[in-house]
């Protein structure tokens, strides 16, 4: 089955520091990605979707000054949460498909905390 | 406005039950609606649903999508602890190939 990996599994940061987390795919190539983020008892909430090669779409609500996304190759894309605050604290999942109509394949979620 | 709605919130039951989860959806453009089961990471995937009245199985776990009523529900028999978990719905719909999800369901498998 298609694998996704994210990096680092978790991270604490000091507030007003910029983090990076990576999302690969590592067994195919993953022409979009997305990024959701996760708060506690909370469903998953779309940040941006990213296509490779391209800029972010990003929802709304979503800074994309704050929530900096790079997808530079078919399997892998970044998420640089900058100037870090205590409120960015959250589960952060990627997703990554194949296909503009394909099933979408979870990462195993970075977990950030700010302090 | 798209929205994807999860009932109930939560449910406990004992180990053996068989518990039925509801999933119904408003969204323009479908394409497909898929289940996850969460455990204490990232979301698993259990099903995806294209086609109204097809069944789809996987050992103690059942789906079935009606794309008249737009709702899909989620069978578990024999529930074992293992089961525990919150299980996610998600629709693939609107402008874009992005995933709506709702809030979820808690449940509980309880010895």
């Amino acid at each position: 089955g298609a694998v996704v990996s994210q990096h680092p599994s978790w991270v604490i940061c000091k507030s007003g520091t910029s983090v990076k987390i990576e999302c690969r795919s590592l067994d195919f190539q993953a022409t979009t990605m997305f990024w959701y983020r996760q708060f506690p008892k909370q469903s998953l909430m779309l940040m941006a979707t990213s296509n490779e090669g391209s800029k972010a779409t990003y929802e709304q609500g979503v800074e994309k000054d704050k929530f900096l996304i790079n997808h530079a190759s078919l399997t892998l894309s970044t998420l640089t949460v900058t100037s870090a605050h205590p409120e960015d604290s959250s589960f952060y999942i990627c997703s990554a498909s194949s296909g503009l109509y394909n099933e979408q394949f979870f990462g195993p979620g970075t977990r950030l905390t700010v302090l | 406005e798209d929205k994807v709605v999860q009932s109930p919130l939560s449910l406990v039951v004992h180990e053996g039950d068989t518990v039925t989860l509801n999933c119904s959806y408003e969204v323009t453009n479908f394409r497909s609606l898929l289940w996850y089961k969460q455990e204490k990471k990232a979301p698993t995937f259990l099903f995806m649903l294209t086609s109204s009245g097809i069944e789809k199985k996987s050992g103690r776990l059942s789906s079935i999508l009606d794309k008249k009523e737009l709702f899909s529900i989620l069978n578990i028999t024999a529930t074992q602890s293992g089961d525990s978990a919150i299980y996610l719905c998600a629709v693939n719909g609107g402008a874009t190939n992005k995933l709506i999800f709702g809030t979820g369901t808690l449940l509980a498998v309880q010895p």
